[in-house]
């Protein structure tokens, strides 16, 4: 079992170029959520996903958004990266019901 | 909102010793759950061990161990006998048992063991 993967690992954007982040899990959890990692700051959520389609805004969900197509993957989209987005991007799920979240990689992103 | 306050952004230990984190949080909620994550420089997250507030007794994992204090809203994390593979950024964070049970993070102690 992968467990929670992302791709892709790097990547340099332009201002203003778009791009989509990957997250699929094979761990059968129904919540699946996108946070952004900042130097001197903790992991802080952009938007989650209660279920397969259905998705909520998180505490800094400007500039992005998601799609929740089926159970297995949760993907979050910079439309126009800006320079703020620069960051580390984690996907997490849990299952219904109980406590942990499980993370992954996460992807480093940098736009310049 | 629940907010999650770290105070020590860096800490030093010597290999064997022990090392105790601190961390407090402010909530309204009854009903939550506490957690300590370990990010290595790999930079993956990993559950290091969950407390629920409900319980008294606190959460042992091994050589990881916590202080909860809830009246205090103080929930420290004391690693024991402390290896070089412990050296990691540590955040604590906080999850409110019903609603979008998203994690609260904090801002994190960056940990060295020294050898």
């Amino acid at each position: 079992n992968a467990g929670v993967t992302q791709t892709p690992k790097f990547q340099v954007l332009k201002t203003g170029q778009s791009m989509t982040l990957q997250c699929a899990q094979d761990m059968n959890h129904n919540s699946m959520y996108w946070y952004r990692q900042d130097p001197g700051m903790g992991l802080r959520l952009i938007y989650y996903s209660a279920s397969e389609g259905t998705t909520d805004k998180g505490e800094v969900p400007n500039g992005y958004n998601v799609s929740r197509l089926n159970k297995r993957e949760f993907s979050l989209r910079l439309e126009s990266a800006a320079p703020s987005q620069t960051s580390v991007y984690f996907c997490a799920t849990r299952e219904l019901g109980r406590d942990t979240q499980y993370f992954g990689p996460g992807t480093r992103l940098t736009v310049l | 909102a629940q907010t999650v306050t770290q105070s020590q952004p860096e800490m030093s230990v010597q290999e064997a010793e022990t090392v105790t984190l601190s961390c407090t949080y402010d909530t309204s909620e009854n009903n939550y759950y506490l957690f300590w994550y370990k990010q290595p420089p790999s930079r993956q997250m990993i559950l290091v061990i969950r407390q629920e507030a409900y319980k008294q007794q606190n959460a042992t994992e091994n050589r990881f161990s916590v202080n909860f204090q809830k009246a205090a809203k103080s929930f420290s994390l004391k690693i024991s006998d402390s290896q070089l593979g412990d050296t990691a950024m540590y955040f604590c964070a906080f999850m409110k048992i019903f609603g979008n049970e998203k994690l609260t993070f904090g801002t994190g102690t960056r940990l060295t063991i020294i050898p």
